[in-house]
């Protein structure tokens, strides 16, 4: 019973920003929205997360509307080892379990 | 810090056998978690370890599927008998007590039930 809407997949031209929607309109006030990740044959990697403001670290931008009801994961140069499934979650603070739903399928072209 | 291990990476078996999957976290995560993986899905919880007790089993199917995790380190799942609908990647995942409680998985364990 995931708590978020994500478009089901998505192109994006290699070198591009990649702009990545999400969708979680029953937020509550304390719970986070999670980034991952998950490339062929490998394991969810952890990209960022985020409360309220927007975060920023090596790997994406998370930008969270000020409502908390959208957010948008943002790769600013994607690469073609970009390609990917992303997921968007959303967690309570004393939540340890992550509730993945489809995801995001995000292809780069050269 | 070196990944979470699990093996093997893959393991083909007839309907009806048994299957054991084993994962060895990071260092000094006492949280451990299993995930079952259908092609095509996001991740599904099994299990969840804190140290070696049990959090949360609800979507463990208890009729066939087992899992322990002695001396609060590495892990076993277990699949007694093996049904087709079984086939699907195993991931474990472990995480620390930090403030972003973030989860890293290893590669995980691909089983394909013929």
């Amino acid at each position: 019973d995931a708590k978020t809407t994500q478009p089901p997949s998505m192109d994006c031209a290699e070198g591009r920003a990649a702009n990545l929607p999400c969708n979680h309109s029953t937020i509550s006030g304390n719970e986070y929205v999670y980034w991952y990740r998950q490339i062929h044959s490998q394991g969810p990697q952890y990209i960022i997360h985020g409360l309220k403001n927007n975060e920023t670290n090596e790997m994406a931008s998370l930008i969270i509307t000020e409502d908390r009801k959208s957010s948008t994961l943002i790769l600013p140069h994607a690469t073609l080892r970009d390609t990917a499934v992303y997921y968007c979650i959303v967690r309570g603070p004393n939540d340890y379990k992550l509730s993945f739903g489809a995801g995001t399928t995000v292809t780069v072209r050269a | 810090e070196a990944g979470v291990a699990q093996s093997p990476r893959y393991k083909i078996i007839e309907k009806r056998q048994s299957v054991a999957f084993w994962c060895n976290p990071i260092s000094g995560h006492a949280t451990l978690y299993w995930y079952q993986q259908i092609l095509g899905q996001g991740p599904k919880l099994l299990i969840q370890f804190q140290n070696n007790g049990v959090v949360d089993d609800s979507q463990l199917p208890k009729d066939r599927f087992s899992a322990e995790r002695l001396k609060g380190v590495d892990s076993t799942l277990k699949i007694q008998p093996a049904k087709l609908e079984d086939s699907a990647v195993y991931l474990c995942a472990s995480s620390g007590r930090t403030g972003a409680n973030v989860l890293t998985f290893g590669a995980g364990s691909r089983l394909t039930v013929l």
